[in-house]
């Protein structure tokens, strides 16, 4: 069992769709929780950053942990084509860094 | 702020040959950077993890004496494809965190392409 899961999609919605976005995770050891973002040959783009359980808003972005059921998400609402991207989970024990596979994202004009 | 500079962002190469690629952590000092590897639509693969002034940790199968990294300072670590074959071609990306309950902070990739 890996680690982290993360449905590698693709998922298409249409413009202006909420769009949500999961990882889920077998080690109670991680402490904190990360989403990226990756466009085409690009490194990865940090968008949000947690480590309690709860929600996280920044903008169009919030960020959900649950730690007990061990699930994180990312919602995205008002979505833009611009977000058309991978999207990364992430999650650390403070010592390493574990990614999902990512989540391909295309949004649609 | 949390801005990681890498460079060149694409190196061309001839088989045998060495590359050096270079990153730089630009408004923060990084207590440690990974380098990481990325084939075609897949995730990240840690390669190895750098702290200043120490040598570097790599990953179980990475072998340390082709892909030499070297963690000069604070601010910068670099990464040497010594030997380069084509079977090196890659997307390799560095990143760098500011402490320990820090996040991950990567630089925009560098593309290897061995002729």
């Amino acid at each position: 069992q890996k680690e982290v899961e993360q449905d590698p999609g693709p998922l298409s919605v249409p413009e202006g769709a909420i769009v949500s976005l999961n990882c889920t995770y077998s080690n109670s050891a991680f402490q904190y929780f990360m989403w990226y973002r990756q466009y085409s040959r690009k490194g990865p783009e940090l968008l949000m950053y947690t480590y309690s359980s709860g929600n996280k808003e920044d903008g169009r972005f919030t960020a959900q942990v649950d730690k007990s059921s061990k699930y994180i998400s990312l919602f995205i609402r008002d979505s833009q084509p611009s977000d058309s991207a991978t999207y990364l989970c992430a999650m650390s024990d403070f010592n390493k860094f574990y990614f999902g596979s990512g989540t391909k994202l295309n949004v649609k004009p | 702020g949390a801005v990681v500079s890498q460079h060149p962002s694409r190196v061309i190469c001839k088989s045998g040959t060495s590359v050096k690629i270079e990153c730089r952590s630009l408004d923060f000092q990084a207590t440690t950077m990974f380098w990481y590897r990325q084939f075609p639509k897949q995730s990240l693969m840690l390669m190895a993890t750098s702290n200043e002034g120490s040598k570097a940790t790599y990953e179980q199968g990475v072998e340390k004496d082709k892909f030499l990294i070297n963690h000069a300072s604070l601010t910068l670590s670099t990464l040497t494809v010594t030997s380069a074959h084509p079977e090196d071609s890659s997307f390799y990306i560095c990143s760098a965190r500011q402490g320990y309950n820090s996040p991950l902070h990567f630089g925009n990739g560098t593309r290897l392409t061995v002729t």
